[in-house]
């Protein structure tokens, strides 16, 4: 099945630890987007990447990192940094800037104890 | 970035009753696209509004765009309980290449 593959679905950390959440596509689009969303919340962008090797804080960045070095993956990590980590996180893909739908994957939940 | 409110942020209504949520902003917007997220689940698309005063349809929804380009809204005829979910408007920022900025989203709860 093509699209847009995220894990862990679930992930339970401790606080202080890093985690990396994976985002995967077979859709060969050439940009990639994180999104964040809180419980009765909208989304809000993390970062971006319009290409390989290149990539663009959103409005809240602060406290998360990413890298893509491959065209079919744009991780994120959530690092010790970020103070209120728990939330919903969705990753996001569509053929370039101002080109139409944004496609999702399914999610990855993330919480903090 | 752009910014974009959506009205209302809860609504209740009888299975069969209208449903309608709107989206405003305070700039010119160049398209707006919809979103709907059912519980538990991730944005589909529903559909892109790019010139003024358009009207689009999908069945029992129907989709307008401002003729100023500045608000958009989302109406559903005889809601059903499929209809379930939030109702998101979302606009591209700035140049476009940062991505979607999205409303926080209108949540439909439909009782039998």
């Amino acid at each position: 099945d093509g699209g847009i593959t995220q894990s862990p679905k679930y992930l339970f950390r401790k606080e202080g630890q890093n985690v990396t959440l994976s985002c995967e596509q077979n859709l060969n689009h050439d940009a990639m987007y994180w999104y964040r969303q809180d419980p009765g919340q909208g989304l809000r962008l993390i970062y971006y990447s319009q290409i390989v090797n290149d990539f663009q804080k959103g409005d809240i960045a602060e406290g998360y990192s990413v890298s893509r070095e491959k065209k079919e993956s744009f991780p994120l990590t959530v690092t010790s940094a970020q103070k209120n980590p728990t939330a919903f996180y969705l990753c996001a893909t569509n053929s370039g800037p101002l080109t139409g739908e944004l496609f999702f994957g399914e999610g990855s939940r993330l919480t903090v104890l | 970035g752009q910014q974009v409110m959506q009205i209302p942020q809860y609504q209740h209504v009888q299975e069969g009753e209208d449903f309608t949520t709107y989206c405003n902003s305070s700039t010119t917007l160049s398209n707006i696209q919809w979103y709907k997220q059912r519980p538990g689940g991730h944005p589909v698309f529903l559909i892109q509004l790019v010139k003024s005063g358009e009207v689009k349809k999908q069945k029992r929804l129907t989709f307008q765009f401002g003729e100023a380009k500045k608000n958009s809204s989302l109406h559903i005829t005889a809601t059903q309980t499929t209809d379930v979910g939030t109702y998101f408007c979302a606009v591209y920022s700035g140049g476009g290449a940062d991505g979607l900025t999205f409303g926080k989203g209108t949540h439909l709860i439909i009782q039998p």
